[in-house]
């Protein structure tokens, strides 16, 4: 049974701080995305990782794919309020196997 | 250019009945995946469809069904709706079963 587990399950800084989060499996899968949650609104797609190893940035975000496509990471440079939300990893171990969900990281920015 | 748009968007229902929930895929999108998604947790794959067919299912019992349109649309229905069953119910549209997810802002139901 696939499983993905994220952490820390929640987390709470003060606007500026670096911050890293983590989503593991003991399963391999072929891609592992990071979706972004608002209270009241669905996921929304941020990154999509494929290649063991890869390193994708998005502004402040930077995402990284494990070598052996069991884990990734979610780093977030100078934190702003704008970031808080849910903090979603998921992914199928094919192209079209179902996409499951890891539990999320709560992430709280303070101004 | 339309989204996923879920209907409705809150309802309350008493144990034991059945609900249907909508939901219209994002235009060029051909298959919609459901999710429960209980309060505090990640989204729980429920079924996803693909050319009018179920083609995945999660860990859900059969009190779970669905139904997919020749347009592309989709219906989640639950009968004899159980306390548990209270949760944000989510749909995601894709190209193709590998396509990248663009989910809806959800079905809230809260079962009394």
């Amino acid at each position: 049974t696939q499983l993905l587990e994220q952490s820390p399950q929640f987390l709470s800084i003060q606007e500026g701080e670096n911050l890293t989060v983590y989503c593991n499996s003991s399963s391999v899968f072929s891609s592992l995305q990071w979706y972004r949650q608002e209270p009241g609104e669905g996921p929304v797609l941020l990154v999509t990782v494929v290649t063991g190893g890869e390193v994708k940035k998005l502004k402040r975000l930077t995402f990284q794919f494990g070598d052996a496509r069991k884990d990734s990471s979610l780093h977030i440079t100078a934190a702003q309020p704008g970031d808080t939300g849910l903090y979603l990893c998921a992914g199928g171990e094919t192209s079209y196997d179902k996409v499951i969900f890891g539990p999320g990281t709560s992430l709280s920015v303070i101004p | 250019d339309a989204g996923v748009t879920q209907s409705p968007t809150h309802l309350i229902k008493t144990r034991g009945q059945q609900v249907t929930l909508r939901c219209s895929p994002k235009s060029g999108h051909d298959t919609v995946s459901w999710y429960q998604q209980a309060l505090g947790q990640g989204p729980q794959f429920i079924f996803q469809y693909y050319e009018e067919e179920e083609r995945q299912r999660g860990n859900f019992p059969d009190r779970f069904s669905g139904h997919q349109f020749p347009n592309y649309s989709s219906e989640l229905n639950v009968n004899a709706l159980l306390l548990g069953d209270s949760a944000l119910y989510l749909c995601a549209s894709s190209l193709g079963q590998g396509g990248s997810y663009t989910f809806g802002s959800g079905t809230r139901l809260t079962v009394v």
